[in-house]
């Protein structure tokens, strides 16, 4: 069974700094999905990749398929960046059955 | 606008009495999913639908059910014989299995 790893589980940053939450999992995936859960609890998604590196803004997520690890980065974070971050994968293979989360990281941008 | 909707936002019930949880999309996706997200974990696959007419069980579907009777409606029942119903529950859709998933805004329900 796939797990998903995400650290750190909770982050707090002052306005301006670099941030980095990272992502393991254990098993053969074909994407990857970062996603951004505000405190009302609706969840947009982010990125989805299966290689590389991709950049939206101050946004930007990274996969290395070999070490099976993913990296997002906020940079200039902003307290509007503060959410809960959550790290998705979908397993190929056997059918449309969804994705397996990672629990999230906790973010918090203090202005 | 296109988009997924759940209604409602939030959902009182009782012990032992059904509730069913809307949800709706008008993006024309194929699969549609429902999620399940308790205090401290990661969401869970209750039920996917790839097709009208067509779902398969998840992670954590007992004590659920689902129809598909639509492309653009997949109702969630949550039963009685779901011993602890109490949590945030998510709809999203993709327009294909493995592509990207769009999210609506949850239903928190509560059973007391």
């Amino acid at each position: 069974k796939n797990e998903v790893e995400q650290s750190p589980q909770n982050l707090t940053a002052q306005e301006g700094e670099f941030i980095t939450i990272n992502c393991s999992y254990s098993v053969g995936i074909s994407a990857l999905h970062w996603l951004q859960q505000h405190p009302g609890g609706g969840i947009v998604s982010l990125f989805m990749l299966s290689s590389g590196k991709k950049k939206h803004g101050r946004l930007i997520a990274t996969i290395n398929i070999q070490e099976k690890h993913s990296s997002l980065h906020i940079t200039a974070s902003h307290p509007r960046d503060s959410a809960v971050y959550i790290c998705a994968v979908s397993i190929p293979g056997g059918g449309a059955d969804g994705l397996t989360f990672g629990k999230g990281t906790h973010l918090i941008i203090q202005p | 606008d296109g988009g997924i909707t759940q209604s409602p936002k939030y959902l009182f019930r009782k012990e032992g009495q059904n509730v069913t949880l809307s949800c709706e999309q008008n993006l024309n996706h194929d699969a549609m999913y429902w999620y399940r997200q308790d205090p401290g974990q990661g969401l869970r696959l209750i039920y996917y639908s790839q097709i009208v007419n067509d779902f398969q069980k998840g992670d954590i579907a007992e004590g659920y059910s689902v129809s598909r009777e639509k492309k653009e409606s997949f109702p969630l029942t949550v039963t009685s014989a779901q011993k602890n119903p109490t949590a945030f529950y998510l709809c999203a859709s993709s327009a294909a299995a493995y592509y990207e998933q769009y999210f609506g805004p949850g239903t928190r329900l509560t059973v007391t």
